[in-house]
């Protein structure tokens, strides 16, 4: 089956200690992306990524970081998360570029930092 | 930055009522994306609109993409409770097909 994971889809954590959200898909596409959502501001980009090693910043990467080194895996680091960053988290993926593609949905990872 | 608004936040139908939600772009996009997110769920693709005054149908919605290409419409024809959830639209720039803005969408609820 065609799909997009994440892992955890539940995260507790404090202020400071170091958590990953790990982003699968077995679709081969080639572009991916992580956005959160945030009640009465929609989904915004934090960081996408159009192939292995390429990625870019999107709207709001302040306290994130990403890397790319499988076509199939896109993690999003927090090296110090702070309750700001508390939110859903939806990874994507697209064939192309995710503005000209149907972009694909994971489950989401909803994140709480104390 | 760019931005993408949408109007209304919020509404409320009864059944068989029709829905519209609006979304506009302080910016010429190069295309637009809809996406509908059911209560707990993920956001779904519905359909992307491309040209100029790009009309578009799938059963009762109905996407339309603005002449200038700033804004754009879904309607939905005598909604039914599964329509419920939240409608975002999505757009990227021509300079920029990577980066997605999307609206803050428009939550709808059906009441029966």
């Amino acid at each position: 089956e065609a799909q997009v994971t994440q892992n955890p889809r539940y995260l507790i954590t404090v202020t400071g200690k170091k958590l990953t959200v790990t982003c699968s898909q077995n679709m081969n596409h080639e572009y991916m992306s992580w956005y959160r959502q945030d009640p009465g501001l929609g989904l915004r980009q934090i960081y996408y990524s159009m192939n292995v090693e390429v990625t870019d910043k999107g709207d709001v990467p302040e306290g994130y970081k990403v890397s790319r080194k499988e076509k199939r895996n896109f993690p999003l680091i927090l090296e110090s998360p702070s309750p700001n960053q508390t939110s859903l988290y939806f990874c994507a993926s697209s064939l192309g570029q995710g503005g000209t593609y149907e972009q694909y949905f994971g489950p989401g990872t909803r994140l709480t930092v104390t | 930055g760019q931005q993408v608004m949408q109007i209304p936040q919020y509404q409320h139908v009864q059944e068989g009522e029709d829905f519209t939600t609006y979304c506009n772009s302080s910016t010429t996009l190069s295309n637009i994306q809809w996406y509908k997110q059911r209560p707990g769920g993920h956001p779904v693709f519905l359909i992307q609109l491309v040209k100029s005054g790009e009309v578009k149908k799938q059963k009762r919605l109905t996407f339309q993409f603005g002449e200038a290409k700033k804004n754009s419409s879904l309607h939905i024809t005598a909604t039914q409770t599964t329509d419920v959830g939240t409608y975002f639209c999505a757009g990227s720039l021509i300079t920029s097909y990577d980066k997605v803005i999307f609206g803050p969408g428009t939550s709808l609820s059906v009441i029966p």
